[in-house]
């Protein structure tokens, strides 16, 4: 059984139209939840952690939120540059160890 | 944020060679750091976890001897591919944590890896 399941695997928008991914996860302990874009060929980079229900970040159009199941990506008036794939990872207990979900192929159209 | 690089950035080496990739944080030190493997379409798998001067920790189902890890000092940790053969090829990459009341641990660019 996966222990962090991302919805939708893809999703295409059109520029300028908002939406959001899901991350769930199964995990007890949680520790911390992770948010990655990770470009075609390129390695994961950082964009939030979340350590707690009801805790939000936002960074641009990206904005992230926690509650005790799942984790919330949720991108405003998307652009063509925002296409990419999000992971969503967490930590548990006292493990620095990441597991990572499938990830959420975004692809924004002009 | 803090800086991983990967050398090199792809490699193609024939059936039973072996391949060394280099992971250097380059603006920090770090005791940890952490190998993954990611196929195509796959999300990211850890393969080992790396401490300084002491073994690595492998992941269940992740050959020891085949995947040997070498974390010589605190800014360099090596993955060696030995007697790689087709099914090794990957993208394989690498993160290292700051610890510096950061949050995350930071990721390397990758290395392609493909084995003919």
């Amino acid at each position: 059984e996966d222990q962090v399941t991302q919805s939708p695997e893809a999703l295409r928008l059109q520029e300028g139209e908002s939406s959001s991914l899901n991350c769930s996860y199964t995990v007890s302990g949680l520790r911390g939840l992770f948010w990655y874009r990770q470009d075609p060929g390129k390695g994961p980079e950082f964009l939030f952690t979340l350590y707690s229900a009801g805790e939000e970040k936002e960074k641009e159009r990206l904005k992230a939120t926690l509650t005790k199941k799942e984790s919330f990506l949720h991108i405003t008036a998307p652009k063509p540059e925002d296409s990419a794939t999000y992971l969503c990872a967490v930590t548990q207990g006292g493990s620095e160890k990441l597991v990572f979900g499938k990830g959420t192929k975004l692809t924004v159209n002009p | 944020g803090a800086v991983v690089s990967q050398h090199p950035s792809r490699v193609i080496c024939k059936s039973g060679t072996s391949v060394k990739i280099e992971c250097r944080s380059l603006d920090f030190q770090a005791t940890t750091m952490f190998w993954y493997r990611q196929f195509p379409k796959q999300s990211l798998m850890l393969m080992a976890t790396s401490n300084e001067g002491s073994k690595a920790t492998y992941e269940q189902g992740v050959e020891k001897d085949k995947f040997l890890i070498n974390h010589a000092s605190l800014t360099l940790s090596t993955l060696t591919v030995t007697s790689a053969h087709p099914e090794d090829s990957s993208f394989y990459i690498c993160s290292a944590d700051p610890r510096r009341g950061g949050e995350t641990q930071y990721f390397g660019p990758g290395t392609r890896l493909l084995v003919l």
